[in-house]
């Protein structure tokens, strides 16, 4: 398995509070990404980034925040969560080659009360 | 907008089979389609990787194909076994980066022992 670790595995949390999920890497990848997974949909891409302090939105970012102070952590909040946001999150690395494939963390699952 | 699509969503094979799983995808125009496994509880473990220039690509008992100008990918899994039971997902890149990837919903795949 890739060097990928998320925290926590499993939350359970009420509307409004705020939650941060982390992912550590020891691959030193430039790209890192976050994701959800929901049933009946494909995973889809919440926010990613290219570089320390370098991220962007992807598909589904409203309602989350990224940041990224170390080439090896990327932490995804939800500012204030909503039922909506229960879900399965995963953090994915790639390294910078043409094609570099995808390798994903064993997911935090999220479930908001 | 792409849009990807693996039918069937679920199959039941004996051990020891062939199999093929499908991938569909509507725009033709990508840069590298991916095959993933997921294993229950976990997070997607990439299998295979082609580029918009190659027709195939092997790894082991997988043989993954691409047909760029009828929009599909197959993964042919050669003498099933057991521990191949996942859901296979399959993922279209339309640029370079994998942000751009869009994801399928996945094949429930079972052997049959």
């Amino acid at each position: 398995d890739a060097g990928i670790t998320q925290s926590p595995r499993h939350k359970v949390t009420e509307t409004g509070t705020p939650v941060t999920l982390r992912c550590h890497q020891t691959e030193n990848h430039r790209y890192m990404y976050w994701y959800r997974q929901d049933p009946g949909h494909g995973l889809r891409l919440i926010h990613y980034s290219y570089g320390v302090k370098d991220t962007d939105k992807g598909e589904v970012s409203d309602g989350y925040s990224v940041s990224r102070s170390k080439t090896e952590d990327f932490l995804l909040t939800l500012e204030s969560a909503t039922s909506s946001q229960t879900s399965v999150y995963f953090c994915a690395i790639s390294g910078t080659g043409h094609n570099s494939p995808l390798h994903f963390g064993n997911g935090t699952r999220l479930t908001v009360t | 907008k792409q849009e990807v699509t693996q039918i069937p969503a679920a199959l039941s094979v004996p051990e020891g089979e062939n199999l093929v799983l499908n991938c569909s995808f509507t725009d033709s125009a990508i840069y590298n389609l991916q095959w993933f496994r997921q294993d229950p509880g976990k997070g997607l473990t990439s299998l295979l990787l082609i580029q918009s220039s190659q027709r195939e690509q092997t790894s082991g008992r997988l043989n993954a194909s691409l047909d760029k100008s009828s929009g599909r990918s197959t993964l042919y899994i050669a003498a099933s076994q057991p521990g191949d039971s996942a859901t296979y997902l399959c993922a279209v890149g339309l640029s370079f980066g994998n942000e751009k990837l869009t994801f399928g919903t996945g094949t429930r795949l079972t052997i049959i022992p």
